[in-house]
């Protein structure tokens, strides 16, 4: 059975300083992975994804993610946090392959302090 | 990216009625489609997966009979709760993708409140 763990249940971070949310999967075969945020009472947003090619993939509102296999993570990162990141974030997991279910993680509240 | 119009965004219904939640792809043809449901501060959980034309393939614990699941077009997906009770009362979003190497994206939910 596949799963992701978001091993923080809350992040903080003071405005312009890096920020990283991690996740770690686990999955039979080769992983497709992705992150997505979340805003009170809305559904999520697709932030990026891992199918195959470089390790270290750039998303939208400039947040990237590397994906390391030998230590199964893919942890999200930001160089420079703003407070408007502040959200709900899900790191989800399928195996690739077919009309695979994808796995949410239970996902990491980031507060970015002003 | 891609757009997914989720309707309504919220509704009240009284217990024992049933309640229908659209999902449509405005933009691309989804294949497949996904209906999760949210609990408070907790994570997503699949409830039913559905392809196009097919009938939906439901997680373990979900009552089919219950949450009644259509997928009759490559641009719409349907989740009817019939009978609802205020146990129902949730966050529902669905996602859909174009096929295997596509993420998925989600509409932006429905917050249903059976009284």
């Amino acid at each position: 059975a596949q799963s992701v763990a978001q091993p923080e249940d809350q992040v903080n971070v003071a405005e312009g300083n890096p920020l990283t949310v991690k996740c770690t999967y686990s999955v039979s075969g080769n992983p497709y992975l992705f992150w997505y945020v979340q805003y009170p009472n809305r559904g999520l947003q697709f932030l990026l994804k891992y199918i195959t090619g470089d390790n270290l993939v750039k998303g939208s509102y400039g947040f990237e993610a590397e994906f390391n296999k030998s230590q199964t993570s893919f942890h999200l990162k930001k160089p420079s946090a703003l407070v408007s990141d502040s959200a709900l974030y899900f790191c989800a997991v399928r195996e690739a392959g077919g009309y695979q279910k994808v796995t949410f993680g239970i996902g990491t509240k980031l507060q970015v302090i002003p | 990216g891609a757009v997914v119009s989720q309707h309504p965004s919220r509704v009240i219904c009284k217990s024992g009625t049933s309640v229908k939640i659209e999902c449509r792809s405005l933009d691309f043809q989804a294949t497949t489609m996904f209906w999760y449901r949210q609990f408070p501060k907790q994570s997503l959980m699949l409830m039913a997966t559905s392809n196009e034309g097919s009938k939906a393939t439901y997680e373990q614990g979900v009552e089919k009979d219950k949450f009644l699941i259509n997928h009759a077009s490559l641009t719409l997906s349907t989740l009817t709760v019939t009978s609802a009770h205020p146990e129902d009362s949730s966050f529902y979003i669905c996602s859909a993708s174009e096929g295997q190497y596509y993420e998925a994206f989600f509409g932006q939910g429905t917050r249903l409140t059976v009284v």
